[in-house]
């Protein structure tokens, strides 16, 4: 079974700091599509940055950037020049597609705060 | 364009009661998701649409728990007999279609948050 595991519950970085969050997945799977999400207080699910597992270079979004490791399974966030925005609920997702059905497997969420 | 939006915002009801929540999705989107977002569970899977197939149900935790997509658009949510452990955030999203990584894209509305008495 898929899984995605998030290791880090809380993290925390000062303003203009350069953070990275962990994600590690399970799959048998050799092309999928890795997410990573955030949800600030305001409750909106917003995209932050995809990665094709078939891409062998690393997505990169303005400040957000990902470490794809697909032999290792690991997909980490870097956050470059952390701003307060950037304050939320960070989810890391798999999509599972089995068929012509489509799903998102989560994570349980990194916690970050950015401090002035 | 308008992202995906949904309502009510927030909804307070009694256990036994029945609710609908609303999900109007990206317009052109051919692929509709409903997930459960609770602090016991995290995010769940709970329903798919896409175009015209059927859907696949296989999250939708309990028989009091249904779905439908009109028109290929606007989809609805309803919950039987409501339970407390039904309050969390019910979250949609749509997405384009597809299978190129865009296609697959999924882009999630506010959520509506659901509290059982």
């Amino acid at each position: 079974a898929q899984t995605v595991t998030q290791s880090q519950p809380e993290m925390s970085v000062q303003e203009a700091e350069t953070v990275t969050l962990s994600c590690t997945y399970d799959t048998s799977e050799n092309n999928y599509y890795l997410f990573w999400y955030k949800q600030p207080p305001s409750r909106q699910m917003i995209l932050v940055i995809r990665q094709e597992a078939y891409k062998q270079q690393n997505a990169t979004e303005n400040r957000f950037s990902v470490n794809f490791q697909k032999a290792a399974k690991s997909f980490s966030l870097k956050i470059s020049d952390s701003q307060l925005g950037d304050t939320a609920m960070y989810f890391c997702a798999f999509m599972k597609r089995n068929g012509n059905n489509r799903k998102l497997i989560w994570g349980l969420g990194t916690s970050l705060a950015v401090n002035p | 364009g308008a992202g995906v939006s949904q309502s009510p915002s927030n909804k307070v009801t009694e256990k036994g009661k029945d609710v609908e929540l609303r999900c109007d999705p990206i317009s052109g989107h051919t692929a509709l998701y409903w997930y459960r977002q609770s602090l016991g569970q995290g995010l769940e899977f709970l329903i798919y649409f896409q175009g015209n197939s059927a859907p696949d149900k296989s999250g939708l935790p309990s028989d009091r728990f249904s779905a439908e997509r009109t028109g290929g658009s606007v989809s609805t949510l309803t919950i039987q007999r409501t339970q407390q452990e039904d309050s969390a955030v019910y979250l949609c999203a749509s997405s384009p279609g597809g299978t190129s990584g865009l296609g697959e894209t999924q882009y999630f509305g506010p959520g509506t948050r659901l509290l059982v008495l």
